[in-house]
């Protein structure tokens, strides 16, 4: 099975700062992964699919990037909606895998 | 407006088993691959199962093959996870999810506690 990992685990930012969470896998994925977005209490929500594609609806301040077995999230200017968990999925075969999870929170 | 509705989690003890319904509305429902993913408490995302729009195809964790089936039931807008010889550590917020360039519609989650 593919093993995911992400880093860093937390990440203390401040609004207005340029955010990157990266995400490796344990073979490639070709673009086969998408990036959620989880507050407390609350369902995960799509963001990116396809390693760079923007879901409908998400703010163009997101954006992801890569190929292959590593990938990154990018906030480009950090709001105080986006202080939340972040998750990276691969879906390459019909056995999925998240990564653990980026929280980011206030500096 | 798309809609997915879990219900039947609750208190259960070892060893016992449950079934999980999502009401699925506002969209085909046979037009899509549907799954399920869990949450324990205060954790991480975990993929549990994925089943092909007919149901002819079905994919699981490994950690619950054996003892967790997925199904569906198009003429009723329905997907199901019946769980069984459930363990501590099947605690959790339940999920359906649908397949749609990923996962792009949750519903709000049940809860299953196992526990004796």
């Amino acid at each position: 099975d593919i093993q995911m990992t992400q880093s860093p685990s937390t990440l203390s930012a401040s609004v207005g700062d340029r955010v990157i969470i990266t995400c490796r896998a344990s073979q490639s994925l070709d673009s086969w992964l998408a990036w959620y977005q989880q507050k407390p209490g609350k369902a995960p929500k799509l963001l990116i699919y396809k390693a760079s594609s923007l879901e409908s609806g998400v703010p163009s301040r997101f954006s992801g990037s890569g190929s292959g077995t590593e990938f990154t999230l990018t906030i480009s200017s950090l709001q105080p909606d986006d202080f939340a968990t972040y998750y990276c999925q691969q879906y390459k075969s019909w056995v999925f895998t998240f990564g653990p999870g980026t929280t980011v929170d206030i500096k | 407006e798309v809609q997915l509705v879990e219900s039947g989690g609750g208190l259960v003890q070892p060893g016992g088993s449950l079934r999980l319904s999502c009401a699925a509305s506002g969209f085909t429902l046979s037009n899509y691959w549907m799954g399920w993913v869990r949450q324990a408490p205060g954790k991480g995302l975990e993929w549990v199962a994925n089943i092909k729009k007919d149901g002819s195809e079905k994919y699981y964790v490994d950690s619950v093959k054996g003892r967790f089936t997925i199904s569906r039931d198009n003429t009723e807008n329905s997907v199901f996870l019946q769980m069984s010889s459930l363990r501590d550590a099947d605690t959790a917020t339940y999920y359906c999810v649908r397949y749609n360039n990923c996962y792009d519609n949750w519903g709000q989650g049940t809860l299953v506690t196992v526990s004796s």
